[in-house]
């Protein structure tokens, strides 16, 4: 089946522009998390869904990223007046948890949203 | 706390020479560990993960790792680099502590296949 799909690919903001990046998971999958890679390093954990209850959103820097998930499925990472620190690739991945070895589990990634702000 | 460290921020290797990517783990659990591949504007792709079936774990494309707990590694190795592994590989934990298991990555090893 399809994997995860994020839109847009990319996407140039003004500073102080407000930005929307849509992730959807691969079909059935109940968690979804959401990570930040600045360039030349490894991705960054910023928030978990759990169908469409955020359990952990310690990995957002600020109080300008919102993320919603509001029906369990398609997510939106939103930042608002965006700052050129905010400019990064944007990664969504998504798992099915087991009931057991939830350690275990894969995460499937989508191919990102690259942010850049001027 | 959990963490990976990977040692080298760069490494090349001639095609058809075997490949090396270190990668160094601490936690306070029994690691669930991953290496994943990613190629410029591509998403990341898993190469194999260790959740202690056995040490040595085979993975896509050739690559396997040994997991070893007396030195914390899980170094990544394949026998002879063709040119499509050129590519930033990540080495991952898996978070046990935080309850939603979300990946650390380590800082990455960008892969050169020289002709």
């Amino acid at each position: 089946g399809a994997g995860v799909s994020q839109s847009p690919r990319y996407k140039v903001a003004k500073r102080g522009q407000d930005v929307a990046l849509r992730c959807d998971p691969i079909s059935g999958h109940v968690s979804l998390f959401w990570y930040q890679q600045a360039l030349g390093q490894g991705p960054e954990f910023l928030t978990y869904f759990q169908n469409e209850a955020q359990l952990d959103k310690s990995g957002l820097p600020s109080d300008r990223f919102f993320a919603e998930r509001p029906e369990g499925s398609v997510s939106t990472l939103k930042i608002q007046r965006t700052q050129q620190e905010d400019s990064a690739v944007y990664l969504c991945a998504s798992s099915f948890p087991r009931t057991s070895g939830r350690s275990q589990e894969t995460q499937y990634f989508g191919p990102g949203t690259r942010l850049l702000v001027l | 706390a959990q963490s990976v460290t990977q040692l080298d921020s760069h490494v090349s290797v001639s095609e058809g020479t075997p490949v090396l990517l270190r990668c160094n783990y601490s936690s306070s659990y029994s690691p669930s560990l991953f290496w994943y591949v990613q190629h410029p504007n591509k998403g990341l792709q898993l190469l194999l993960k260790y959740t202690s079936a056995a040490t040595l774990v085979k993975g896509i494309n050739g690559f396997e790792a040994e997991f070893k707990k007396s030195e914390t590694s899980f170094h990544l190795t394949k026998p002879s680099a063709h040119m499509s592994d050129a590519a930033e590989y990540f080495c991952v934990v898996s978070d046990q502590g935080s309850g939603t298991y979300k990946y650390i990555f380590g800082t990455g090893t960008r892969l050169k296949v020289l002709a």
